[in-house]
């Protein structure tokens, strides 16, 4: 079974396009994040939830909307599209503040692809 | 300003022979992380150190933590051809950024069969 899995794996848009990409986890776990990675692999935190609330939100353009209707999905919606955005985007989750207290698991990510 | 830092950026061996990779990293942390991403993938947690734990093993891994210098290497020893992937360390710090790991850029490993 998937622990956590994003959907779509591949995605190919227009700028100024809205998309959405969702996650969902199967672990039980209590906190989810976003994350981006950009062409040279440097991967970023963008957003954090635990248990639902929102706890970390980095300096991302407020394009970026996430949302978390239960404690097992963390969705990512991308207004106004740009080419800046290609990107590969990694869900992840863990038990309780995957930080300090824990591994943090990945799902295996959404290519994004702005034209 | 991005706190790991692996080094090296890219590193080629043979098969059967040892790799070794480092992190250095700028505040004090609660624990460092090390994970590994296969190409087209997403990345896979190896191994956790503490703050207060210096050395680590997990299998062919071994972790090292000097939190003096703050830097953490990465050894893998008798690599295989399943090794290649991107290896990356991610901080932890305590208090206000406990729910936030901090990653490195990574240090791509290729293992020639």
């Amino acid at each position: 079974d998937t622990a956590v899995s994003q959907t779509p794996k591949y995605l190919v848009t227009q700028m100024g396009n809205d998309k959405s990409i969702k996650c969902e986890q199967n672990l039980g776990h209590d906190t989810m994040y976003w994350y981006k990675q950009d062409s040279k692999k440097f991967l970023k935190i963008m957003f954090s939830y635990n248990n639902k609330e929102l706890i970390i939100n980095e300096t991302v353009p407020n394009r970026f909307s996430p949302k978390s209707p239960d404690k097992a999905h963390l969705n990512l919606h991308i207004n106004s599209l740009e080419l800046g955005d290609s990107a590969v985007y990694f869900c992840a989750s863990s038990p309780r503040g995957g930080g300090v207290y824990n591994e943090q698991f990945f799902g295996p990510g959404t290519r994004l692809t702005v034209l | 300003s991005q706190q790991g830092e692996e080094d090296p950026q890219a590193l080629s061996i043979q098969e059967g022979e040892n790799a070794t990779m480092n992190c250095s990293y700028k505040t004090s942390i609660n624990n460092l992380q090390w994970y590994r991403q296969n190409s087209g993938r997403g990345l896979v947690h190896l191994i956790l150190i503490r703050s207060n734990e210096r050395e680590k093993h997990s299998g062919r891994l071994r972790v090292t933590l000097d939190t003096s210098k703050k830097s953490s290497s990465l050894l893998i020893t008798a690599s295989r051809a399943a090794d290649t992937a991107s290896y990356f360390c991610a901080t932890a710090l305590s208090g206000a950024g406990s729910y936030q790991l901090t990653f490195g850029k990574g240090t791509k490993l290729s293992v020639i069969p």
